[in-house]
């Protein structure tokens, strides 16, 4: 059974348009994360989730919302896609302090 | 604030040979996690070893060793006899409180 996945793996879509990218995990996790990984492979974390608790946002525009409907889940949203947003999206989670677990990615590609 | 430096972007090493990848931190905290997780060319993160801050002991799993120096701030992951399987991007992390740094990653190749 897959820990952390993520839909889609790929995404290419053209400047202007909102998307989003779903996350499940099925650890019982608490806590939920979302990475943006740039091309020279800089993991920058976005958010995390804490029992549908927002705890973190590193100075990330507003126009990226996370959107958590249960402890599972930790979805994506992105309004107006721009250039500059084409990265590769990973989402996590841990429970308490023990290792993040990563889904596979999700590449987005903005044209 | 909490920061994570890896000072070579790049790395080769011969296929049964050892390597060492450094790793340094800042922080202010005493109790806290170290990792290292490693992305082949698939892109998934894969856990590779971690390490307790209070415990003075170096994790080992399997081929994959640390040396964790606390007062120098050091957490260098070596690998020793080498395999092909072993090319990936490898990144360092920090973490207190359920936040997470990572370092901006070594590239290793292995060589046949």
């Amino acid at each position: 059974d897959t820990a952390v996945s993520q839909t889609p793996k790929y995404l290419v879509t053209q400047m202007g348009n909102d998307k989003s990218i779903k996350c499940e995990q099925n650890l019982g996790h608490d806590t939920m994360y979302w990475y943006k990984q740039d091309s020279k492979k800089f993991l920058k974390i976005m958010f995390s989730y804490n029992n549908k608790e927002l705890i973190i946002n590193e100075t990330v525009p507003n126009r990226f919302s996370p959107k958590s409907p249960d402890k599972a889940h930790l979805n994506l949203h992105i309004n107006s896609l721009e250039l500059g947003d084409s990265a590769v999206y990973f989402c996590a989670s841990s429970q308490d302090q023990y290792e993040q677990y990563f889904g596979p990615g999700t590449r987005l590609t903005v044209t | 604030a909490q920061t994570v430096t890896q000072s070579q972007p790049e790395m080769s090493v011969q296929e049964a040979e050892t390597v060492t990848l450094s790793c340094t931190y800042d922080t202010s905290e005493s109790n806290y996690y170290l990792f290292w997780y490693k992305q082949p060319p698939s892109r998934q993160m894969i856990l590779v070893i971690r390490q307790e801050a209070y415990k003075q002991q170096n994790a080992t799993e399997n081929r994959f060793s640390v040396n964790f120096q606390k007062a120098a701030k050091s957490f260098s992951l070596k690998i020793s006899d080498s395999q092909l399987g072993d090319t990936a991007m490898y990144f360092c992390a920090f973490m207190k409180y359920d936040q997470f740094y990572f370092g901006t990653g070594t590239s290793l190749t292995v060589i046949p």
